[in-house]
Order: C-alpha cells, then structure tokens, then sequence
C-alpha cells in the first residue's frame, strides 16, 4: 500500500525554525521525485519545494526560497522540509507528495499542521 | 508564480453536467501539457483525477474528463453524483522548474 506519512508540524513562534518529516512505503521511494505542497486554512494549494529522486536539484516556491530547505534520505525513504525563519503567513497544513511524472502528484499524505503565532 | 485563474464555485444538478475553467497564461498551461486536477473533500488531501490535461489515472472514473485550448484547461463532470461535491484544483508545470496551482472551485451538487 502506497503511504506518506507527516509528522513534525506544530506550534511555532515567528521567526522560528521546524522540521517536517515524511516516511514513505509501498514503492521504490529512491525513483521518485518528492514535493511539499501546502494549504493555508481556508485557502487553495500551494506548491512549496521540489527535490529530484537522487537529491540533485531542489526547487523553490518565491515565497519560502532561502528559507526552506527540502532533503530525502533513500535509505530511509524519507524526505524533510526544514523551515526558518517562519512567518505568520507560513500558517498552513503541509502535505507531503510524491511526483506522479509529468508534473502531477499522484499520492498524497495526510498533512501535518504547522501554526505560526507568537 | 502566479495562482491560475479558477472560478470559485460550480455547481449542478444529479445526473447533469459541470465543466470548471483554469485559465493561465502561455508560461504555465498554454505552454505545456502537464495540466492536472484534483479533488479535495473537506478534511481530506486532494487525490489526482486527471494529469496530462485529459489522462485519467486507475480508478477515477470515465465520468471525469479534461481538455484545454490556449490558456485555459477545463475539468468536466458528466452524470454528476453526490459524492462529487468537493474542491477541485487544477496545477500545471509553471516553466522553470516552478508547479503552479489555481485558487480552487467548489462544486455544489444541488
């Protein structure tokens, strides 16, 4: 069975840092490219990072770029969003996706929430 | 990183038809034949329903289909069902390594 599931969301103060985490199972984690893809409550998709199936390249949405940094260990099967410096406007459920080829996303996990507030 | 332009709600009776918009520019949907849809209930993650403008993955049904011309992709809802209220977003390949995605439709079975 296909998984991804979140975990590290939380309750942060601005300016602060986070560490998002996504386990993967059920396919060959280390031939797939990875996104995060987030959701501010009440609010549509946005896509937040990009990192290739080997790690090669990492893309960036304009509004985290030089904030966030997104890794994968395919030895684990996971992939991480690390968040700094966090914003008030960061406030979103994060997804983690795999890409579906072609610039589709073809699973999704659940989500994992992440509150900025001071 | 524009969003792309969707109408905020749809809506349609059981059994008929609804066709939702996304309308980008020539750099993201008129560009490229990477347009995909999604569907979201409330509380739930979205789930791919069509990719390639008008592919459909294993399991969505034939009811769901996809087309687009210049700038603008279109989603459409044969024999609509009660189980296809929900939140529909298109997303499309924005050049330069960016994904890009619309506001988002919600569609109203009446």
């Amino acid at each position: 069975q296909v998984q991804l599931v979140e975990s590290g969301g939380g309750v942060v103060q601005p300016g602060g840092s986070l560490r998002l985490s996504c386990a993967a199972s059920g396919f060959a984690f280390g031939g797939y490219g990875m996104l995060w893809v987030r959701q501010a409550p009440g609010k549509g998709l946005e896509w937040v990072a990009f990192i290739r199936y080997d790690g090669s390249d990492k893309y960036y949405a304009d509004s985290v770029r030089g904030r966030f940094t997104i890794s994968r260990d395919n030895f684990k099967s996971m992939v991480y969003l690390h968040m700094n410096s966090l914003r008030v406007e960061d406030r979103a459920v994060y997804y983690c996706a795999k890409d579906g080829d072609k610039y589709s996303v073809d699973v999704w996990g659940k989500g994992t929430t992440v509150t900025v507030s001071s | 990183q524009s969003a792309l332009t969707q109408p905020p709600s749809a809506s349609g009776s059981p059994g008929q038809s609804v066709t939702i918009s996304c309308t980008g520019t020539s750099s993201d949907v008129g560009g490229y034949n990477y347009v995909s849809w999604y569907q979201q209930h409330p509380g739930k993650a979205p789930e791919l329903m069509i990719y390639e403008v008008n592919k459909r993955p294993s399991g969505v049904p034939d009811r769901f289909s996809g087309s687009k011309s210049g700038n603008t992709a279109s989603l459409t809802v044969s024999g609509l069902q009660a189980e296809d209220e929900a939140d529909y977003y298109c997303s499309s390949y924005g050049g330069r390594n960016n994904w890009v995605f619309g506001g988002g439709t919600k569609l109203t079975v009446l």
